[in-house]
Formats: C-alpha cells, structure tokens, sequence
C-alpha cells in the first residue's frame, strides 16, 4: 500500500520560495505512475499544481507554471515542489498525491503560509 | 470562478439518494475521464469514482457515477450522517493542458 508524506517549512515569507518534499513508502517512484501536486486555500476548493512522471516529464498549470518546479529523486524515493515569488495568495494546504487526473493515494497535507 | 461547475450545497435525509452534478464542457468532461473524490472535514481528499464510472477497491456501491455528453453526476444511495462531506468532481482539460476540479458540494444529511 502506497503513502505519501508531505514535508517542508509552514512559513513562507511574501516574495520567497516554497519548498516541499513528498516521500513515497510502500512502493516505487519509478512505478508506473505520475506525481501530483494539488493545493488547497483555507475554505475553498482544489487547485491542480503540476505532476511529474519517473522519467522526469513534467506537466504544470498554466497559471502558475511561470512559478513552479517539480523533480523527483529516484534515490531517495520522493519528488518535490518549488514555487517562487509567493504571495499571500498562496497560502493554502498542500497534497501531494499519486496518479494523474484519478489520485488514488494522497498524502495527508500540509498548510504553508506566506506571511512576513 | 471553477472551470466545471458544481452546486454549492445538496441535502437529503438518512437514507435518500442524493445527486451531485458537475457540467463542464468538449474539452474537459466531453472527451476525457471524470473523477469524483470525497473529502471529510480537516482531511485529504478521497477518490470515490474515477474513469467516469469505476469504484477504488474498499469503495461502497452506494456511490456510483455517470456521464453524458459536458456533464457528469456522482449519485449516492442509503445516504448516511457519516456521508457529510464536500465532493469534487476533476478530469483533464485538453485545452487547457492542465487538470482541472470543480468547485466543490457541500453535503448535508439532515
């Protein structure tokens, strides 16, 4: 059974770089699977951040894709999410999550905020 | 503003059957798979459907889903409290190269 487990910092200064790390347990990165980001703002509904596959292809949203980066370390089992330039606008929950368009597996969230 | 549209709220008594709809357009819902997840207050989504009309392993058959033509419903039979939750509807957009959700029902068992 697949989980996946989000880490990184809960506070991002405005204009800072969120940085985020999904570790993957009970199986390989290297499955025949993409790795999903998603977001949530307090109170509202999901945002779609990007996926990556094993071999590195990436997908982003188009509305952050300017701001985004994800990679994936086979090494250690686990892929990871930057976003740039943050603003409170980013603040929100998280998810990083297994599949593409049917996520079967999620991790359990985290909630970054942007605040100075 | 969500690019497939969902209905804020829906409600039914214990035991009813309860409809969500989710209405998009060709290039998302008209020509790719739909996905339906459940998420219970303070936790990560669930997936309940996906591929229009599959249930995961461990899913009840009380959820079921659907799709004809831009549009999709998630129906849920023997509706129960613990059933409270909001529900999301998401598939690809072609256009838009990018996944995309609805905007999410809220769920109330009166």
């Amino acid at each position: 059974q697949v989980q996946l487990q989000e880490s990184g910092p809960g506070l991002v200064k405005p204009s800072g770089t969120l940085s985020l790390t999904c570790a993957v347990s009970g199986g390989s990165i290297s499955s025949s699977n993409w790795w999903s980001w998603v977001r949530q703002p307090p109170g509202k509904g999901l945002e779609w951040i990007g996926e990556i596959y094993h071999s590195g292809s990436t997908n982003y949203n188009p509305s952050l894709k300017s701001r985004v980066t994800i990679s994936v370390d086979k090494s250690k089992n686990q892929f990871s999410l930057k976003l740039s330039s943050v603003t409170a606008a980013d603040t929100a929950v998280y998810y990083c999550a297994r599949g593409s368009t049917s996520h079967a597996t999620w991790g359990q969230g985290t909630l970054v905020t942007v605040s100075s | 503003q969500s690019v497939l549209t969902q209905p804020p709220s829906v409600s039914a008594a214990p035991g009813q059957k309860v409809t969500i709809s989710c209405s998009g357009s060709s290039s998302n819902i008209g020509n790719n798979y739909v996905s339906w997840y459940q998420q219970l207050p303070g936790t990560a989504p669930k997936l309940l459907i996906y591929d229009n009309n599959k249930r995961p392993s461990g899913i009840p058959d009380r959820f079921s889903g659907s799709k004809s033509g831009t549009s999709a419903t998630l129906g849920i039979t023997g509706l129960q409290t613990g059933d409270e939750a909001d529900y999301y509807c998401g598939t690809w957009d072609s256009s838009l190269s990018a996944e995309v959700f609805g905007g999410g029902t809220k769920l109330t068992v009166l």
